[in-house]
């Protein structure tokens, strides 16, 4: 079946602007989570969705960045007036419930100029 | 802070050769986890051990977990070029259910056909 798809695969923008990263879980994964890998930083977690629950927001770096997932599916991440250091690689992963393993998309490149 | 912290950071061998790599991490933990990832993209799972287990094998993958010492290996055996990938171990950021993965920096292995 289809894995965890994420687009765009590569996003080019200017400093100050807003970008929307999406991402589309498997079919009947209720959690989905968003990582951002960057070059010395190594793979942090950002946010957090189960189910029907208010998302877990304790790893987003700052108030710009924002994420909402609609009807349980399809999960949308804003990085509002983007910054330099934002440029990293965006990771999307889902899993089942109650399970440990997460299936990561392909991830958004994101460069911040 | 990272939670796991793989080494070493890079390791080259030869075709055939074995390839071992090794996490620490620092609270306890539920589970430990292998990820693999080629060119910096999504990652994929390779193999869980709870945290009751002390050694697991899937294929030519060999894990152990030493619970005492905060640790775990990754052995993989007879390697070939398309293990070439860098390598991340992951604990659970929260101690039950579905959680958000805390990872280490990761080690770069290449294999040399």
């Amino acid at each position: 079946g289809a894995g965890v798809s994420q687009s765009p695969s590569n996003k080019v923008t200017e400093k100050g602007k807003d970008v929307e990263l999406r991402c589309d879980p498997i079919s009947g994964h209720t959690a989905l989570y968003w990582y951002r890998q960057s070059l010395g930083q190594g793979l942090e977690f950002l946010i957090y969705f189960q189910g029907n629950s208010a998302p877990d927001k304790s790893g987003l770096p700052s108030d710009r960045f924002s994420a909402e997932r609609t009807g349980g599916s399809v999960s949308t991440l804003t990085i509002q007036r983007t910054q330099q250091e934002d440029s990293a690689v965006y990771l999307c992963a889902s899993s089942l419930p109650d399970s440990e393993t997460q299936y990561f998309g392909p991830g958004t490149r994101l460069l911040v100029l | 802070s990272q939670q796991g912290e793989e080494d070493p950071q890079a390791l080259s061998i030869q075709e055939g050769e074995n390839a071992t790599m090794n996490c620490s991490y620092k609270t306890s933990i539920n589970n430990l986890q292998w990820y693999r990832q080629n060119s910096g993209r999504g990652l994929v799972h390779l193999i869980l051990i709870r945290s009751n287990e002390r050694e697991k094998h899937s294929g030519r993958l060999r894990v152990t977990l030493d619970t005492s010492k905060k640790s775990s290996s990754l052995l993989i055996t007879a390697s070939r070029a398309a293990d070439t990938a860098s390598y991340f171990c992951a604990t659970d950021l929260f101690s039950s259910g579905n959680t958000p993965l805390v990872f280490g920096k990761g080690t770069r292995l290449s294999v040399i056909a």
